[in-house]
């Protein structure tokens, strides 16, 4: 599992709540990926980090932020839910500069009710 | 931007018969190419990868083919088994930073 975990795991929030998901490694990759899994589409980049308080947006970013203070976490927060939103969340890491392999987390399941 | 599509959504297999996977990219760019299984409320699990340089690239009871010239790439899994029943994509890249991935195909085996 490439010691990444996430946390929650499930969550059924309310619609504008703010929601923030964790995303932990144990092993120092520099590169980590926020992903969105919904039926009919692939994984689709939300936002990713190539190092400590660097961060990209991804081809879905609106409506979310993300926050790298450590090498280990990397937070996915949605300022104000919406029933769009409601998904599954996969965080990776990448697992060396020109190595392109990608290592997924359990995935967050998310409601926006 | 990528597309990336996949040429069926579900595939069946008898067990013990070899199992073929087809996706397809738009960018020429793109020169890096993955396979990941993905099992039901699990994350995707990295299967193999390639790249452009390369037109074929074996693992263990799996081999992908990578056709640049109609950007399309081929997962084949030898000697299908129970385990393998799981959806399979393909990723692309050619930055290591924007990932483009399939829907998937969703393998069955049937024993």
């Amino acid at each position: 599992d490439a010691g990444i975990t996430q946390s929650p795991r499930h969550k059924v929030t309310e619609t504008g709540t703010p929601v923030t998901l964790r995303c932990h490694q144990t092993e120092n990759h520099r590169y980590m990926y926020w992903y969105r899994q919904d039926p009919g589409h692939g994984l689709r980049l939300i936002h990713y980090s190539y190092g400590v308080k660097d961060t990209d947006k991804g081809e879905v970013s609106d409506g979310y932020s993300v926050s790298r203070s450590k090498t280990e976490d990397f937070l996915l927060t949605l300022e104000s839910a919406t029933s769009s939103q409601t998904s599954v969340y996969f965080c990776a890491i990448r697992t060396g500069l020109a190595d392109y392999e990608q290592y997924f987390g359990p995935g967050t399941r998310l409601t926006v009710t | 931007g990528e597309s990336v599509g996949l040429h069926l959504p579900t595939l069946s297999v008898q067990e013990g018969d070899n199992s073929i996977i087809n996706c397809a990219y738009s960018n020429s760019a793109s020169d890096y190419f993955i396979w990941y299984k993905q099992e039901s409320g699990k994350g995707p699990q990295f299967i193999i990868d390639i790249r452009s340089n390369m037109d074929k690239r074996q693992g263990q009871r799996v081999t992908v083919l990578l056709n640049k010239t109609v950007k399309h790439l081929s997962l084949q899994i030898a000697a299908t088994q129970p385990g393998d029943s799981a959806v399979y994509f393909c990723a692309v890249t050619n930055t290591g930073n924007q990932f483009y991935f399939g829907t998937g195909t969703s393998l069955t085996v049937i024993p």
